[in-house]
């Protein structure tokens, strides 16, 4: 079974420039999941999505992170305009429904904003 | 808002030893589950505990769930080389929401 898959892997901008992630989840996978991680820290939920509708977007900072999943199959996080504190590994995670208690996580985009 | 810390931060072991990490939550946990991640690696999903006093094995690997739902532990039995990584806890919440804890980073010496 194919894993999450997440590209790019590694991406170096500078403050203020535009970013975008791309995830594929899990065929069958109807939960998908962004994360922030930051150095030396646990993961922080930014947005869940169940299909195409957001069920929780408490934590995305809306003023500059968007996150699309029009079609309830691959997703796209961006970053418009990037910050320094943005510096970070962005993982996404899929479950096969909000239920389901095991998500599995792609192997994130390392972020770096100089 | 909810808060989920482990101690130790950082353990660092000799191999053949025991080691345990602690997780405690600010308000009571839906269910816990944990995460090991390599460095480098990706968070993977290891067991979920539901029900008060829940204790789970797999293997060298023991997991409780406390009384009131407010803490839980790892315990890993004769450490291993291959242990080595960052063991999360994190809340499940009725969502599925994970809220992750503080995280406890292990090292191991052969």
């Amino acid at each position: 079974e194919a894993g999450v898959a997440q590209s790019p892997r590694y991406k170096i901008i500078e403050k203020r420039q535009s970013v975008a992630f791309w995830c594929n989840p899990i065929s069958g996978h109807a939960t998908l999941y962004w994360y922030q991680q930051i150095l030396g820290q646990g993961p922080k939920l930014l947005i869940q999505f169940q299909n195409n509708g957001v069920v929780d977007d408490s934590q995305l900072p809306k003023d500059r992170f968007s996150a699309e999943r029009l079609k309830g199959v691959d997703s796209t996080l961006k970053i418009q305009p990037a910050k320094l504190e943005d510096s970070a590994v962005y993982l996404c995670a899929s479950s096969l429904r909000p239920s389901s208690h095991t998500q599995y996580f792609g192997p994130g985009t390392r972020l770096t904003v100089l | 808002g909810q808060q989920v810390m482990q101690i130790p931060q950082y353990q660092h072991v000799q191999e053949g030893e025991d080691f345990t990490t602690y997780c405690n939550s600010s308000t009571t946990l839906s269910n816990i589950q944990w995460y090991k991640q390599r460095p480098g690696g990706h968070p993977v999903f290891l067991i979920q505990l539901v029900k008060s006093g829940e204790v789970k094995k797999q293997k060298r690997l023991t997991f409780q769930f406390g009384e009131a739902k407010k803490n839980s532990s790892l315990h890993i039995t004769a450490t291993q080389t291959t242990d080595v990584g960052t063991y999360f806890c994190a809340d499940g919440g009725a969502t599925n929401k994970l809220i992750f804890g503080t995280g406890t980073l292990l090292a191991v010496q052969p």
